[in-house]
């Protein structure tokens, strides 16, 4: 299985501040046949399912404001978020779909500061 | 928009068998653009993904599951089904149905979750 880990596991911004999420697979999610990295971001806000933000690493989801980004390649990626909004207060997952079974990272709590 | 709502009991005793459903709205489980699947949530494992369907049949389960888990589908009523059978205490958690784009699998749409709890 791939093994997803993030950091930090909670951060506090100021609203209007720049959020960062890192997340690292155990192995690259580089599918070199489409040069695509299959790796989704996800916001999961308190009594709700969780919400695709980013996929591709780097897509924005129909909807997502974009003040949300993703980067990275390979092993290691980031969900940035450049202005923090209240709204915005949640847990943010990354997961792999490059092989199954699909594995998440254990998550990141992100709070104003 | 697309919908998905899942039902079922919300307590089971261990050693039994658990069995929840997820309905689709606005969309049909028998496209051949989409996986239909289920992930459970429980503070002690956080998310993990259970399984998939797709339209013909075929299934792809977690191998940490496999040997419990049974996931249907039946187009007649736009609906799948997820069975786990000898239940644990270990198996208490929300559990989510979603849908996964066929080329693409991730989970754009989620539903907004169950809770099942393993006691006696």
């Amino acid at each position: 299985d791939i093994v997803m880990t993030q950091s930090p596991d909670s951060l506090a911004v100021s609203l209007g501040e720049r959020a960062t999420i890192n997340c690292k697979s155990s192995q690259s999610v580089l599918y070199s046949s489409d040069n695509n990295n299959y790796l989704a971001w996800y916001q999961q806000k308190p009594g709700q399912p969780p919400k695709v933000v980013i996929y591709w690493a780097s897509t924005r989801e129909s909807g997502v404001p974009d003040r949300f980004s993703g980067s990275g390649s390979g092993t290691d990626f980031t969900l940035t978020i450049s202005s923090l909004r209240a709204e915005d207060v949640a847990v943010y997952y990354c997961q792999q779909y490059y092989s199954t079974p699909f594995t998440f990272g254990p998550g990141t709590r992100v709070d104003i500061k | 928009q697309v919908q998905l709502h899942e039902s079922g009991p919300g307590l089971v005793k261990p050693s039994e068998t658990l069995s929840l459903t997820c309905s689709v709205s606005s969309d049909s489980v028998s496209s051949s653009n989409y996986y239909w699947s289920w992930i459970r949530q429980s503070p002690g494992k956080g998310l993990e993904w259970i399984g998939y369907i797709y339209y013909t049949g075929s299934t792809n389960y977690n191998p940490s599951l496999k040997s419990r888990v049974t996931i249907s589908i039946d187009t007649s009523t736009n609906q799948f089904s997820l069975r786990l059978s000898s239940v644990t205490a270990a198996d208490t958690a929300m559990y989510y149905c979603a849908r996964l784009p066929h080329q693409n699998n991730y989970m754009d749409v989620w539903g907004k979750g169950t809770t099942v709890t393993v006691s006696s």
